[in-house]
């Protein structure tokens, strides 16, 4: 069974740092997705990760993807207050429409 | 539609009663799923259809949990004897379902809030 682990699952940052989000997976995949949830809405999507190496840019966050080693980062670059939201990954399975989704990181930028 | 509709909204309902929640997805999307998302907690994977395929039901918790989609589009979830722990947000979200070479991104809808007392 495809199980996506996210950490951490809470991060606390000034404005202005930079910090990481790990989302690892279990098996093979040939898709990865990244979305943010604010508090009591829905789920937005960020970036898709296509293939192995691939990296998407979006303003202060980067994502990317290692499939080798069943990995995606996702990058906040001198965070801002109206980057706090919850983020999560998911992950499809290889050769399937079925995805399935990391806990969540929570993250908060204080000023 | 423009986008994915859940409805009720908001449902509170007593301990043991059955619910129904509606799930209307972007017209087109072949692929439906159903999450559940407990206060705080992240997504719960509880059941996708794809096309006319055998849904995949491995993700409902229980008996009390089923669901249809109906016509290819429409689907409803319904919680048979609801118990408090089934108190959550159901999400729904579908894709176009492009094949396997798609991005296939998951557009969600608001989601049901369920509150059983």
């Amino acid at each position: 069974e495809l199980k996506v682990e996210q950490n951490p699952l809470f991060l606390s940052m000034q404005e202005g740092k930079n910090y990481t989000i790990y989302c690892n997976y279990s098996t093979t995949s040939d898709r990865l997705y990244w979305y943010r949830q604010d508090p009591g809405k829905s789920l937005e999507s960020l970036f898709v990760l296509l293939s192995n190496g691939a990296v998407k840019q979006e303003g202060r966050l980067m994502a990317s993807l290692d499939t080798k080693a069943r990995l995606s980062t996702l990058h906040i670059t001198a965070a801002v207050h109206d980057l706090s939201a919850t983020y999560f990954c998911a992950v499809r399975q290889y050769n399937n429409n079925d995805m399935r989704f990391g806990a969540g990181t929570r993250l908060t930028v204080k000023p | 539609g423009a986008g994915v509709s859940q409805s009720p909204s908001n449902k509170v309902t007593e301990k043991g009663k059955d619910v129904e929640l509606r799930c209307d997805p972007i017209s087109g999307h072949t692929a439906l799923y159903w999450y559940r998302q407990r206060l705080g907690q992240g997504l719960e994977f509880l059941i996708y259809f794809q096309g006319n395929s055998a849904p995949d039901k491995s993700g409902l918790p229980s008996d009390r949990f089923s669901a249809e989609r109906t016509g290819g589009s429409v689907s409803t979830l319904t919680i048979q004897r609801t118990q408090q722990e089934d108190s959550a947000v159901y999400l729904c979200a579908s894709n176009p379902d492009r094949g396997l070479s798609g991005a296939n991104v998951l557009t969600f809808g608001a989601g049901s809030r369920l509150t059983v007392l």
